[in-house]
């Protein structure tokens, strides 16, 4: 597709629900990002695929949570056993190489109730 | 590691006011600079970049300046819109090994009429 593309966009989730997020990312974009954005907070990054590896994965908060990516497309996070503080909007964002910066999707909605 | 520190919102300005929002950096060698702006309901844009010191970015009536000396990209625009309204956040992007991106807090930016 022409963007970042993510779904669910928004989902509610009871507490100790498992979770799963979709991000198609832009074709011929290597890299992929995970970030978190709780409410009237800042961007907290989760982790960073190029290609199917992961590289850095040192902003995943707990073992709860989890990503894959399979090739150069689409990843998927997923947070289990939720907790109300798992509640944010989660946001993907691809780049190819260079500085040419991030194209963010318009992110998942989460709320655990 | 990397930072970028961002001055402390909410910033409220009058319609066809001048903005400055400062944005400072910490990091090894020579980063990528950018800014990305937020708009309500609405995913993350690249808004401007500089790859190289003394480089200019600009878009949509805003700019920022790669200051290497004060190790700074502020952000500004001489006339202010009600639909600049949006929070904005200023990155970095460190040279060599993986691209790791590194934001800072964003800052609101509400213009009245």
């Amino acid at each position: 597709g022409a963007g970042v593309s993510q779904s669910p966009s928004n989902k509610v989730t009871e507490k100790g629900k498992d979770v799963e997020l979709r991000c198609d990312p832009i074709s011929g974009h290597t890299a992929l990002y995970w970030y978190r954005q709780r409410l009237g907070q800042g961007l907290e990054f989760l982790i960073y695929f190029q290609g199917n590896s992961a590289p850095d994965k040192s902003g995943l908060p707990s073992d709860r949570f989890s990503a894959e990516r399979t090739g150069e497309s689409v990843s998927t996070l997923t947070i289990q056993r939720t907790q109300q503080e798992d509640s944010a909007v989660y946001l993907c964002a691809s780049s190819s190489t260079g500085t040419g910066g991030l194209f963010f999707g318009e992110g998942s909605r989460l709320t655990v109730l | 590691g990397d930072s970028v520190t961002q001055m402390e919102g909410p910033v409220t300005l009058s319609e066809e006011a001048f903005l400055t929002i400062n944005c400072t950096y910490t990091a090894t060698g020579y980063p990528s600079l950018f800014w990305y702006v937020q708009y309500p309901g609405e995913g993350l844009q690249l808004l401007l970049k500089a790859t190289k010191a003394d480089d200019k970015g600009s878009n949509k009536g805003f700019e920022a300046t790669y200051r290497k000396e004060t190790t700074s990209f502020h952000l500004e625009k001489g006339s202010v819109q009600v639909s600049d309204s949006a929070v904005y956040f200023c990155a970095l992007t460190s040279p060599g090994g993986y691209q790791k991106v590194t934001f800072g807090i964003g800052t609101k930016l509400q213009v009245i009429p």
